[in-house]
């Protein structure tokens, strides 16, 4: 079974800097997706970037990129010029990329609680 | 158009009562996907209902359920309630036709029980 750990339980950055989010994961597969969800007190699980594992580019969408080592199972996130509406709650998720048809199942780590300090 | 929509948003029950869920998915999305969320942890994964058939299950008691209409909204049931299903359950929703895209979440619905 997959699991994913992240280690930092919160997380607090000055407005307009810059903070990484860090997420490990383990499986045995070689083929599999990763993301990274916002949890904002909304509640709403928002997408924020994805990367597939078999594309070497590091995935960015705009002042969010990733930084995925393959080997070492490690996927962490950057935020950079941070503001405040990017206080929430962060998730890293694995899904299998099996061709399971209809399989989407999400694999969730603990999640860190990120501070924007005005 | 309307995002992923669920029902009660906060709802009360005592043990051993029983609780039902509902969600409607995106406007042609087809895969319907539960999840639970206890405070402090990250979502477990629950069902996953795509054309009305169970595609996935998690680590639950049988005392879950769920099913899926033919307008593609979800149902979740949960049985004899315990102090420990006190969570929010999430769903979300996609197109269902392989990965190409993102799951869509609503906002849940927090389920206390006292």
């Amino acid at each position: 079974a997959q699991t994913v750990t992240q280690s930092q339980p919160e997380m607090s950055v000055q407005e307009a800097e810059t903070v990484t989010l860090s997420c490990t994961y383990d499986t045995s597969e070689s083929d599999y997706y990763l993301f990274w969800y916002k949890q904002p007190p909304s509640r709403q699980m928002i997408l924020v970037i994805r990367q597939e594992a078999y594309k070497q580019q590091n995935a960015t969408e705009n002042r969010f990129s990733v930084n995925f080592q393959k080997a070492a199972k490690s996927f962490s996130l950057k935020i950079s010029d941070s503001q405040l509406g990017d206080a929430a709650m962060y998730f890293c998720a694995y899904r299998s990329a099996r061709m399971d048809f209809g399989n989407e199942k999400l694999t969730f780590g603990t999640g860190t609680r990120l501070t924007i300090i005005p | 158009d309307a995002g992923v929509t669920q029902s009660p948003t906060h709802l009360i029950k005592t043990r051993g009562q029983h609780v039902t869920l509902r969600c409607s998915p995106i406007s042609g999305h087809k895969s319907v996907s539960w999840y639970q969320q206890v405070l402090g942890q990250g979502p477990q994964f629950i069902f996953q209902y795509y054309e009305k058939e169970e595609r996935g299950r998690g680590n639950f008691p049988d005392r879950f359920s769920a099913r899926q209409f033919p307008n593609y909204s979800s149902e979740l049931n949960v049985n004899a309630l315990l102090l420990g299903d006190s969570a929010l359950y999430l769903c979300a929703s996609s197109q269902g036709t392989g990965f190409t895209g993102e799951l869509f979440f609503g906002e849940g619905s927090r389920l206390t029980v006292l």
